[in-house]
């Protein structure tokens, strides 16, 4: 049974630090992996995809990895900013349905 | 496009009453999912379709919950009879299935249901 873990639970750091979010599978004959964002109150928005034969996505000032073999990924974050505050959540895709993991609370402080 | 529609927003609701979630996906999409968020449980996946067919229902906690997807355009997700226990965010995600390779592209959430059972 696949099994998605996100360390830290929590992080809070200050303005324009650079950081890493980690995201861990037990089962590594995954399809995709997609990171979101939720905000508080909101619904989950679609930050990331990477498909299993690739390595890395890019979007803007997010970097996110991906690691079959190891079961892991990474969404690094460039040059953070208040607005990036939010819940940060992975998802692996096997057969037909997504697992997610319980989510990185990110804070950044101006 | 106008995304993942949900309606209602919110539902505050008396034990033992009937709920019905609706939900409009993507157009072009031929997958679609409910799942239920909660402070202890974190995002659950309750019932996922495939071209209007459930797939895998393993998820739906017990026969008081019920899903249909009569169209590609619209699916429902009932309760009956609710309890307290059942108050969370019920949230519909649509995809799309590449046929041959099962894996999905990009999954698009819509904004979720709040729902209080009293």
């Amino acid at each position: 049974k696949q099994e998605v873990t996100q360390i830290p639970a929590a992080l809070s750091v200050p303005e324009g630090e650079n950081l890493v979010l980690n995201c861990s599978f037990t089962d590594s004959a995954i399809y995709n992996l997609q990171w979101f964002r939720q905000d508080p109150g909101k619904g989950l928005t679609s930050l990331l995809l990477i498909q299993s034969s690739q390595r890395e996505q890019t979007s803007g000032r997010l970097n996110a990895s991906l690691d079959k073999s190891s079961g892991r990924s990474t969404l690094y974050i460039a040059a953070s900013q208040p607005g990036d505050s939010a819940t940060y959540l992975c998802a692996v895709s096997g057969t037909y349905k997504y697992i997610f993991g319980t989510g990185t609370r990110l804070k950044v402080l101006a | 496009d106008a995304g993942v529609i949900q309606s209602p927003r919110h539902e505050v609701t008396e034990m033992g009453q009937e709920v019905t979630l609706r939900c409009k996906p993507i157009s072009g999409h031929n997958s679609l999912f409910w799942y239920r968020q909660t402070m202890m449980r974190g995002l659950e996946l309750l019932i996922y379709f495939n071209n209007n067919v459930p797939i895998d229902d393993s998820g739906m906690p017990e026969d008081r919950f019920s899903a249909k997807m009569p169209n590609a355009s619209f699916s429902t997700l009932k309760i009956q009879p609710s309890e307290p226990r059942d108050s969370a965010v019920y949230f519909c995600a649509s995809s799309l299935l590449t046929s041959g390779t099962y894996s999905y592209n990009e999954q698009f959430f819509g904004p979720g249901t709040r729902l209080t059972v009293l």
